[in-house]
């Protein structure tokens, strides 16, 4: 059975500081999605990715398949960041892409 | 194009009512599903469907009932509301996972679903 860990959990930090959120899965996966929503929001697509690294504004994602492990950087951070953030990996072969989710980052930024 | 949209926002039942949590996508996406998102639990698939006429289980299927008439809508049915089923519901669609975009995946609003 395929698992996603997030890490951290939560994570506080202050205005214009760099965070890493950290997925991590257990079985190869077609591709995988960083996933965001704000409190008592809707869940935004924040990047799908297969293999390398994807940049959108202050947003990075990367993502190393032969160690099954992807990351996703804010740079900058600032108070709008504050949200949860979902790792969910795209299951190939015969699982016909079902999503795994991770249990998520709560993350805080702090003005 | 108007995305996923869901339909109520927010809801309240008594136990042993039955509703219909409604589902709409102009994207022609195949691919749509319903989860729950409980606090600590993450999202959970209850129920997808991967064409008209085509549904299937996912890891918490019971208490709830979906059909597929049409590729534009995916309803979500609860059968007889209990408090377990107190959650908010998300239905996504995605494009085909075998294709050049991988799957990926568009969420509605969120139904927010109170039982009583």
């Amino acid at each position: 059975k395929n698992e996603v860990e997030q890490s951290p959990q939560n994570l506080t930090a202050q205005e214009g500081e760099f965070i890493t959120i950290n997925c991590s899965y257990s079985v190869g996966i077609s591709a995988l999605h960083w996933l965001q929503q704000h409190p008592g929001g809707g869940i935004v697509s924040l990047f799908m990715l297969s293999s390398g690294k994807k940049k959108h504004g202050r947003l990075i994602a990367t993502i190393n398949i032969q160690e099954k492990h992807s990351s996703l950087h804010i740079t900058a951070s600032h108070p709008r960041d504050s949200a949860v953030y979902i790792c969910a990996d795209i299951s190939g072969g015969t699982s016909y892409g079902k999503l795994t989710f991770g249990q998520g980052t709560i993350l805080t930024v702090h003005p | 194009n108007a995305g996923v949209t869901q339909t109520p926002k927010f809801q309240v039942l008594k136990t042993g009512q039955s509703m219909t949590l409604q589902c709409a996508q102009d994207m022609n996406h195949e691919y749509m599903s319903w989860y729950r998102q409980d606090p600590g639990m993450g999202l959970r698939l209850i129920h997808y469907s991967v064409g008209a006429g085509i549904t299937d289980q996912g890891e918490v299927p019971n208490g709830y009932n979906v059909s597929r008439s049409t590729t534009e809508d995916f309803p979500l049915r609860l059968l007889s509301a209990a408090p377990s089923q107190t959650s908010v519901y998300f239905c996504a669609s995605r494009t085909d996972p075998t294709g050049v975009t991988r799957g990926e995946q568009y969420f509605g609003p969120g139904t927010r679903l109170t039982v009583t």
